[in-house]
């Protein structure tokens, strides 16, 4: 059984349109991140969670949002979508931060199209 | 900042013949990083490969090594034979002591011929 889960697995939006990415892991996790990958570049930090609060923020836009209903869900939300966006968006999860338990376990990703 | 560094986009080996996948980091701040591997299958996500959090030790997992060498900045993985079940992009990265964030490489393609 798959212990991170995202949906959907594929998207296809419009510019100018909002979206939400679903991110729930079942590993009994505290800290939870998102990654995001565009063409041709690496896997890049965009947020961490610990306990449900903002740890760290490396993504100058505000146009992008996580949202944490319950300690085991990340969601992502991007509004006023743009064509570079798209990209291959990777939610992630560890024990805790810090230290060996900070070993992260990341999602099979979402890929978002913005037309 | 920190950053890693994956030369080959592409390898592509024959079976039962030997790998080296490079990698090279750069960290700036304080403590020696953490240094994984990751590796994502096709049709998969990524997964850890395996991982070295000492300088100078080596780690291995699914007959794969990579050595921490602080001195020369790398940690290249190696494989004495390769199978065509190992055909999937290798993710080098590295974690600085004092973050939670994972700075990855551009990933190397590896193809295996039968």
């Amino acid at each position: 059984d798959p212990k991170i889960i995202q949906k959907p697995k594929y998207l296809v939006a419009v510019t100018g349109s909002e979206k939400i990415l679903i991110c729930e892991q079942y590993l009994g996790h505290n800290a939870m991140y998102w990654y995001r990958q565009s063409a041709k570049k690496p896997l890049e930090f965009m947020f961490s969670y610990s306990y449900q609060k903002l740890m760290d923020n490396q993504t100058a836009s505000s146009r992008f949002q996580p949202q944490s209903s319950k300690k085991n869900h990340l969601d992502l939300q991007i509004t006023a979508l743009k064509p570079d966006d798209s990209a291959t968006y990777f939610c992630a999860s560890s024990q805790d931060m810090g230290g060996r338990s900070a070993e992260q376990f990341f999602g099979p990703g979402t890929r978002l199209t913005v037309l | 900042g920190d950053s890693v560094t994956q030369t080959e986009g592409q390898v592509t080996v024959s079976e039962s013949k030997s790998l080296i996948i490079n990698c090279t980091y750069s960290a700036t701040s304080i403590g020696y990083p953490n240094l994984f591997w990751y590796v994502r299958y096709p049709g998969e996500g990524l997964q850890l490969l395996l991982k070295v959090i000492t300088a100078g030790q080596k780690g291995s997992s699914r007959g794969f090594e990579a050595t921490y060498n602080k001195e020369a900045t790398s940690f290249h993985l190696q494989k004495a034979s390769v199978q065509e079940s190992d055909s999937a992009v290798y993710y080098c990265a590295l974690r600085a002591s004092n973050t939670n964030k994972v700075v990855f490489g551009t990933g190397t393609r590896l193809q295996v011929l039968p």
